[in-house]
């Protein structure tokens, strides 16, 4: 049983190049999230999605895209990278909001 | 807004001795889940223990336990004989009101721990 897989785990782009981080999980969760980690910052949610078919803005979306493929899939996209999109990027699943979240690895990428 | 605040950046404890993380919430709901995540270097998210707003008892889970203060809106975590393997960031997390499908977390505190 894998959980969620995050793929890349690891990642360095140019400014203005485009990427997309894919996310899977085999646990049959209805809502997936993505993350970014800061330092200082704790994990700021920037889309999730309540089921297959919805997504949602969370609390700092500017810069990306979200699509739900399925309900297995929830993928992140970075149209045009910006330096201040360095992070760490964290996936996540769980039965529904409010219950506890189940994370991916995490994707280090940076930005040139 | 919804917040989490842990106003413990970084602590320190010796091994085989006992530490309280501090943390505090908004909520006006009655009925929620509290939980701590710790983040060893490792980077992965790992659940520590989670803690239902109705339920009177703590949770306990083996050396980890919560201090659970409904009407301060506190949640604590305290860890009994804290081992080297403890040292980690930990984060507390909520899901605010209205419905919304998402965990809000706290900023983190780092644990160091001294042999």
């Amino acid at each position: 049983n894998a959980g969620v897989t995050q793929t890349p785990k690891f990642q360095v782009l140019k400014t203005g190049q485009s990427m997309t981080l894919q996310c899977a999980q085999d646990m049959n969760h209805n809502s997936m999230y993505w993350y970014r980690q800061d330092p200082g910052m704790g994990l700021r949610l920037i889309y999730y999605s309540a089921s297959e078919g919805t997504t949602d803005k969370g609390e700092v979306p500017n810069g990306y895209n979200v699509s739900r493929l399925n309900k297995r899939e929830f993928s992140l996209r970075l149209e045009s990278a910006a330096p201040s999109q360095t992070s760490v990027y964290f996936c996540a699943s769980s039965w529904a909001g409010r219950t506890e979240a189940f994370f991916g690895q995490g994707t280090r990428l940076t930005v040139v | 807004a919804q917040t989490v605040t842990q106003s413990q950046p970084e602590m320190s404890v010796q091994e085989a001795e006992t530490v309280t993380l501090s943390c505090t919430y908004d909520t006006s709901e009655s009925d929620y889940y509290l939980f701590w995540y710790k983040q060893p270097p490792s980077r992965q998210m790992i659940l520590v223990i989670r803690q239902e707003a109705y339920k009177q008892q703590n949770a306990t889970e083996n050396r980890f336990s919560v201090n659970f203060q409904k009407a301060a809106k506190s949640f604590s975590l305290k860890i009994s004989d804290s081992q080297l393997g403890d040292a980690a960031m930990y984060f507390c997390a909520y899901p605010p009101q209205g419905g919304s499908e998402k965990l809000v977390f706290g900023k983190g505190t780092k644990l160091t721990v001294n042999p």
